[in-house]
């Protein structure tokens, strides 16, 4: 399995411009999520799904919108870049199902620049 | 909403000494409390986690501990090596659902050898 896969690595964006950030998964995870990191500071959520069809709004949700067409992909798409969305985008997902682990598998990251 | 306080921001310890991170979160409806370690560059891995009808749980040389009443957890890393040395992040959620995690600020521990 390669879990938690996301693209780009790295990516530049000038001001007001548009992109996607992709995530997928292959461990048929029900629940996905998408974090942000600035430097200094903990991971902050943005948005989550708890199955295909199904998103919501997370703490800092301003900016960004989410879809979940299958249950492998939950890509994160920046509207309108502003400097302020210059972070480290993470995404994670999680098995529905209960019993001895609970763990959210992080992706490798985004690293996102907006000049 | 769920605040999550952590501290230290920074800690360096000898090698083979203990380390202690300690966090408090506000919402007495959290009941899943785990702990990442990030090595620079690279995604949060969880380290240990542990819900609130336990008090303590231990892996090999890592332990958590909570005290509901009081509302604060903490991570104790024994016998520290080289390779401990990373950002340790604590976080809270209620384990139902998809696991909204609210993050602490994190600690960069710095193992001295």
């Amino acid at each position: 399995n390669a879990g938690v896969t996301q693209t780009p690595k790295f990516q530049v964006l000038k001001t007001g411009q548009s992109m996607t950030l992709q995530c997928a998964q292959d461990m048929n995870h029900e629940y996905m999520s998408w974090y942000r990191q600035d430097p200094g500071m903990g991971l902050r959520l943005i948005h989550y799904s708890v199955g295909a069809g199904i998103t919501d709004q997370g703490e800092v949700p301003n900016g960004y919108n989410v879809s979940r067409s299958t249950t492998e992909d939950f890509p994160l798409r920046l509207l309108s870049a502003a400097p302020s969305q210059t972070s480290v985008y993470f995404c994670a997902s999680k098995t529905r199902t209960s019993g001895t682990s609970y763990e959210q598998y992080f992706g490798p990251g985004t690293r996102l620049t907006v000049t | 909403g769920e605040n999550v306080e952590q501290h230290p921001s920074t800690l360096s310890v000898q090698e083979g000494d203990s380390a202690v991170i300690k966090c408090t979160y506000s919402d007495s409806a959290s009941n899943y409390f785990p702990w990442y370690k990030q090595e620079l560059g690279k995604r949060p891995q969880l380290i240990i986690d542990i819900r609130s009808n336990v008090g303590e749980k231990k892996d090999q040389r890592i332990a958590v501990t909570l005290n509901k009443t009081a509302k604060h957890f903490s991570l104790h890393i024994t016998e520290t090596q080289p390779e401990d040395s990373a950002v340790y992040f604590c976080a809270a959620s209620v384990i139902q659902g998809a696991q909204k995690l609210v993050f602490g600020q994190g600690t960069r521990l710095t193992i001295n050898p």
